[in-house]
């Protein structure tokens, strides 16, 4: 079965400075996709950044982007220019390539922004 | 351009009882998946529905079930309720066949309580 491990529960950046939350995760499959979520305090789930394991380049979502490292299984999210209302739980994601399209998620990193 | 949609936002029952959460997906996606957040954790997988069918399951007791309808809006119904099923209850929806990948997009979710 897959795993997403965040090990990271709490971070904190100053606002307009960089931050890098973690996330590796464990599978024997080679066809799968990576997500990032966040989840403000109204709780929806919103999508950042999305990742197919079979495409070398690392996506980018204008101050969100991603270091993907498929051979360490470690999918990182780093987000530029912090701004107050980045401030949420964010979540890493793992779904299969093939089949049903269930969602593994990791246990969260509370991000905080500092004004 | 509506987005998921979920009923009701919140709401409080008691052990042993039975509630009905409601989901609408967005305009255009066919799937539906249910995930269980507990407090401080990421969200579990509970089932998914496509065409009316449920094409995956998580780790749940029977009690834990689910309806899909033509429009593709979709019912979780948990019965016997214990205390340990309280939970946000998230739904999401996404566009799919078999060898179609999309993401999942999240609504807001319903908040149970069970005392």
């Amino acid at each position: 079965a897959q795993t997403v491990t965040q090990s990271q529960p709490e971070m904190s950046v100053q606002e307009a400075e960089t931050v890098t939350l973690s996330c590796t995760y464990d599978t024997s499959e080679s066809d799968y996709y990576l997500f990032w979520y966040k989840q403000p305090p109204s709780r929806q789930m919103i999508l950042v950044i999305r990742q197919e394991a079979y495409k070398q380049q690392n996506a980018t979502e204008n101050r969100f982007s991603v270091n993907f490292q498929k051979a360490a299984k470690s999918f990182s999210l780093k987000i530029s220019d912090s701004q107050l209302g980045d401030a949420a739980m964010y979540f890493c994601a793992y779904r299969s390539g093939r089949g049903a399209q269930k969602l593994v998620f990791g246990q969260g990193t509370r991000l905080t922004i500092n004004p | 351009d509506a987005g998921v949609t979920q009923s009701p936002t919140h709401l409080i029952k008691t052990r042993g009882q039975q509630v009905t959460l409601r989901c609408s997906p967005k305009s255009g996606h066919d799937t539906v998946s249910w995930y269980q957040q507990a407090l401080g954790q990421g969200p579990q997988f509970i089932f998914q529905y496509y065409e009316e069918e449920e094409r995956q399951r998580g780790n749940f007791p029977d009690r834990f079930s689910g309806h899909q309808f033509p429009n593709y809006s979709s019912e979780l119904n948990v019965n016997a309720l214990l205390l340990g099923d309280s939970a946000l209850y998230l739904c999401a929806s996404s566009l799919s066949g078999w060898t179609v990948q999309e993401t999942q997009y999240f609504g807001p979710g319903t908040r149970l309580l069970v005392l």
